[in-house]
């Protein structure tokens, strides 16, 4: 399994974006980038996922490299209940299906 | 529509017993992932299920066990617990089981602890 990398804590303050870094440098073409959070408490909860194009959703952005070797997760104004560890993950379009998780990184925000 | 649901929440058990987990997923998913999580190997893929039959599994022994039923329902079993076993142990499901987007929804997790 293709390994990503990752900031083990980060810290921000409410209100503003918060950028998180993600490097998965033996990306290979099959591999999609998902991202998941978990919050205190909570089973991980589905952020985003994308492939070569930059995604948008409710909840936030991802901005992944030309060479698909770095992504990053955009929260565009970070709450106190963003608090969480972020995982980036990078899955197989086809064949094993199985999410594998880093260690990700813990976000800290102040208020 | 209901989360994936998960039972019990807390359990409690000795080393050498077995124990056995239940995991509803969301309706209409017919995919049930299991997953481990504990502070020193993170979250730990275990196994997957697709119309009652195992499709993908992790690298875990074999007094790691699971099944699924029609309704999808699934359910895990460890026997000869361990003090190692103890663990957050997540089920995930999701409405297919390839395909190039699909998300897994995660319960809330059974904390074992064994003692």
């Amino acid at each position: 399994d293709a390994k990503t990398t990752q900031p083990n804590s980060m810290e921000s303050n409410e209100e503003e974006p918060v950028h998180l870094p993600c490097n998965h440098s033996t990306i290979s073409g099959t591999d999609y980038i998902h991202w998941y959070r978990q919050l205190p408490s909570q089973g991980p909860e589905y952020v985003i996922h994308g492939l070569t194009s930059n995604v948008n959703n409710r909840m936030a952005s991802l901005a992944i490299a030309e060479d698909r070797k770095s992504s990053t997760l955009i929260l565009h104004r970070a709450t106190l209940r963003d608090a969480a560890v972020y995982y980036c993950i990078l899955r197989l379009i086809q064949g094993a299906q199985k999410l594998v998780f880093g260690q990700g990184t813990r976000l800290t925000i102040n208020p | 529509k209901a989360g994936v649901t998960q039972t019990p929440r807390y359990l409690i058990k000795t080393r050498g017993q077995q124990v056995t987990l239940s995991c509803s997923p969301i309706s209409g998913h017919r995919s049930v992932s299991w997953y481990q999580q504990t502070p020193g190997q993170g979250l730990q893929f275990l196994f997957e299920y697709f119309s009652e039959t195992q499709r993908n599994k992790g690298n875990f022994p074999g007094r790691f066990s699971g099944r699924q039923f029609s309704n999808s329902r699934s359910e895990m079993n460890v026997s000869t617990l361990e003090l190692g076993d103890s663990a957050l142990y997540l089920c995930a499901s999701r409405t297919q089981i390839s395909g190039s987007a699909y998300e897994q929804y995660f319960g809330p997790g059974t904390r074992l602890t064994v003692t």
